[in-house]
């Protein structure tokens, strides 16, 4: 089956870091990635819509300079937390959608990122 | 706005014993509904996928049923066990966008 690989799966830095996060499809082409930010006990909230080549679409709410979605091939997405604080503290999950119908197929999901900001 | 609902949050049962998991959106112009399962800590695992229309999808024990009208999911497991525990997140792809609206999750738990 489609596998998502993310990376890293676990990072604790210092406040004011800027930290990336990967996030690529292995064995296939995904035309669009999402990034969703999940908290403890919460499900999962979309925060930006990829597409290879384009900018990103931000939901309402989400800083976009803060988080910076680049999307520059077919299997490769990554999310920087730039400057992050304590509050940026979350697991952040990415999925990828491969070619297709739309509605045909499901979204692919790494395995997450468990975000540490101390 | 689309929205999801699941209940019950958090669900205990014995091994072996067959449960029943819900999920109730509100805009019925969906694409298709995923289950998915979370295990602590890590990222999400598709289950089932059903598309808008169909009624059900199988997958060993696991059966997905869906009524598109009235706004409704259930997800069936037969004769659990305790790898089973997990948290089920039922998702619907959106009619217009290629956006999921995920579900709150219910926190199952199979006792040994």
């Amino acid at each position: 089956g489609a596998v998502v690989s993310q990376h890293p799966s676990w990072v604790i830095c210092k406040s004011g870091t800027s930290v990336k996060i990967e996030c690529r499809s292995l064995d296939f082409q995904a035309t669009t990635m999402f990034w969703y930010r999940q908290f403890p006990k919460q499900s999962l909230m979309l925060m930006a819509t990829s597409n290879e080549g384009s900018k990103a679409t931000y939901e309402q709410g989400v800083e976009k300079d803060k988080f910076l979605i680049n999307h520059a091939s077919l299997t490769l997405s990554t999310l920087t937390v730039t400057s992050a604080h304590p509050e940026d503290s979350s697991f952040y999950i990415c999925s990828a959608l491969g070619q297709g119908a739309l509605g045909n197929q499901p979204q692919h999901f790494g395995d997450g990122t468990r975000l540490s900001i101390l | 706005k689309q929205e999801v609902t699941q209940i019950p949050a958090a669900l205990s049962v014995p091994e072996g014993e067959n449960l029943v998991l819900n999920c109730s959106f509100t805009d019925s112009a969906i694409y298709n509904l995923q289950w998915f399962r979370q295990d602590p800590g890590k990222g999400l695992t598709s289950l089932l996928l059903i598309q808008s229309s169909q009624r059900e999808q199988t997958s060993g024990r696991l059966n997905a049923s869906l009524d598109k009208s009235s706004g409704r999911s259930t997800l069936y497991i037969a004769a659990s066990q305790p790898g089973d525990s997990a948290t089920y997140l039922c998702a619907v792809l959106n009619f217009g966008n290629e956006k999921l609206t995920f579900g709150t999750g219910t926190r199952l738990t199979i006792i040994p």
